[in-house]
């Protein structure tokens, strides 16, 4: 399995303010994901991490929100931008593996606390 | 309808009781699906897989029904280390992502 981190581990931040995470991952993978988890809920699919291209972003999430970054295969960034109480959540990436041995493997999360 | 929608539990059961979760999903093309585990304040991390035969690793036992379109996490014996949530996530039709479900909560007591 990946051995994945995440930094920050945790933030608390004023509103109107942008906070980067960053994930970093052991070996070179493909597939990058970011999810949000808010409190007691289960994963959203916030975007897909392509390597050299624009993210992909699912319904609900837009770039100039949370734009994404991934200069390689193991390294990827999410900003949190222009932030509110309702940003308060965990942020989690993940790695994706397909084919044979597949599966998906999270990073430890960042509990974001937005005032 | 929501994609994959589990029990919603929580599930209170005493140490040593066998306990059962299910997991529907409404993709009929899905082609894998897994069992995680996310203790309170932690990451999800990966249970088992679950084949189209079955499988068991020791306790655990979860099996696919892709007529019914559904899967199951059974465990044995409980434990108080098994409270925690469990989550059932299900790749649909090749593509490269999972979809999760909400998650099932289990409380073990002694």
């Amino acid at each position: 399995s990946a051995v994945i981190s995440q930094k920050p581990s945790r933030d608390i931040c004023q509103r109107g303010t942008s906070l980067t995470i960053q994930c970093q991952v052991d070996s070179q993978v493909t597939m990058m994901f970011w999810y949000r988890q808010q409190p007691g809920q289960s994963l959203t699919l916030i975007a897909t991490a392509n390597q050299g291209s624009e993210a992909t972003y699912e319904s609900g999430f837009v770039i100039d929100k949370f734009p994404i970054s991934r200069p390689n295969l193991t390294f990827s960034t999410l900003t949190v931008s222009n932030m509110s109480p309702e940003d308060s959540s965990i942020y989690l990436c993940s790695v994706g593996y397909f084919g044979t041995q597949e599966t998906q493997y999270f990073g430890p999360g960042t509990r974001l606390l937005v005032l | 309808r929501k994609e994959v929608e589990q029990d919603p539990g929580p599930f209170n059961v005493p140490e040593g009781a066998t306990v059962a979760f299910n997991c529907t999903y409404s993709n009929s093309a899905s082609q894998s699906f897994f069992w995680y585990r996310q203790d309170c304040r932690k990451e999800p991390k990966l249970l088992m897989s679950v084949y189209s035969s079955g499988n068991e690793d020791g306790r655990f036992t979860a099996q696919l029904n892709r007529a019914s379109q559904y899967i199951s996490l059974l465990i044995r014996d409980s434990k108080l280390s098994d409270s925690a949530t469990y989550l059932c996530a299900v790749n649909e039709d090749y593509g490269q992502n999972f979809v999760f479900g909400p998650g099932t909560r289990l409380s073990v007591l002694p």
